[in-house]
């Protein structure tokens, strides 16, 4: 158990929707992190927030958005569903050192129809 | 942007094997790391480089920071059924884990 905790597990929904994926970090991490990850693909890295502010951007869609709360817990909102938004959702969430180290999720796996 | 090259992108081996497995990149990292992805779960940490030329153990894996800061390579020795899974390598900037940038990972596969 890494610590970090996401909801929902399984989500399945129609073209043009729009759905909210919850994620809470490993208690005192102040790091979110969230990556997708296409059927049989790697990792690519979304969005990151620190202490509720947007600290990167990787590639995500006009159409997604997120943000972090003053809890810490972080939700990604994604809108106007295609269906190549199927993947699973990845949230990670790093420690206050500078070790470079993501502990992950179990995933939001989002399927698209 | 950053890309890292992994290979193989599969293997096929038999129990009691070893493995080998590298990540290479044009780019300079400050961290590799390794991961493992079993289906339907998120990636677990297995080994964090912090150092060019360090050579770190974890059980009968053994991963290396290469010297250029451009690679990586991981080893599993006396492979067993349950190393199954996808394994990832992952590239950290100068920011910490800024936009950690990551392999397509290794699909292994181990015949009993």
């Amino acid at each position: 158990d890494s610590g970090v905790t996401q909801t929902p597990k399984h989500l399945i929904t129609a073209t043009g929707q729009r759905v909210t994926l919850r994620c809470s970090p490993r208690s005192g991490d102040l790091s979110v992190y969230w990556y997708q990850q296409s059927l049989d693909q790697g990792l690519q890295f979304l969005i990151q927030y620190y202490n509720g502010e947007e600290r990167a951007k990787g590639n995500i869609l006009e159409r997604f958005s997120a943000q972090q709360f003053p809890d810490l817990h972080s939700e990604l909102n994604l809108s106007s569903l295609e269906l190549g938004d199927s993947a699973l959702y990845f949230c990670a969430s790093r420690g206050t050192g500078n070790t470079g180290e993501l502990f992950f999720g179990e995933g939001s796996r989002l399927t698209v129809l | 942007g950053q890309q890292l090259n992994q290979s193989p992108q599969s293997m096929f081996i038999q129990e009691g094997e070893d493995v080998s497995m590298n990540c290479t990149s044009s780019s300079i990292f400050n961290t590799w790391l390794w991961y493992k992805q079993e289906p339907g779960e998120g990636p677990v940490l297995l080994i964090a480089l912090y150092k060019a030329g360090e050579l770190t153990s974890n059980g009968r894996l053994t991963a290396q920071f290469g010297i250029t800061r451009k690679d990586s390579f991981l080893n599993i020795s006396a492979s067993i059924p349950s190393d199954v899974g996808i394994y990832f390598c992952a590239g950290g900037g100068t920011q910490g884990a800024q936009k950690l940038v990551f392999g397509q990972g290794t699909r292994l596969t181990i015949n009993p």
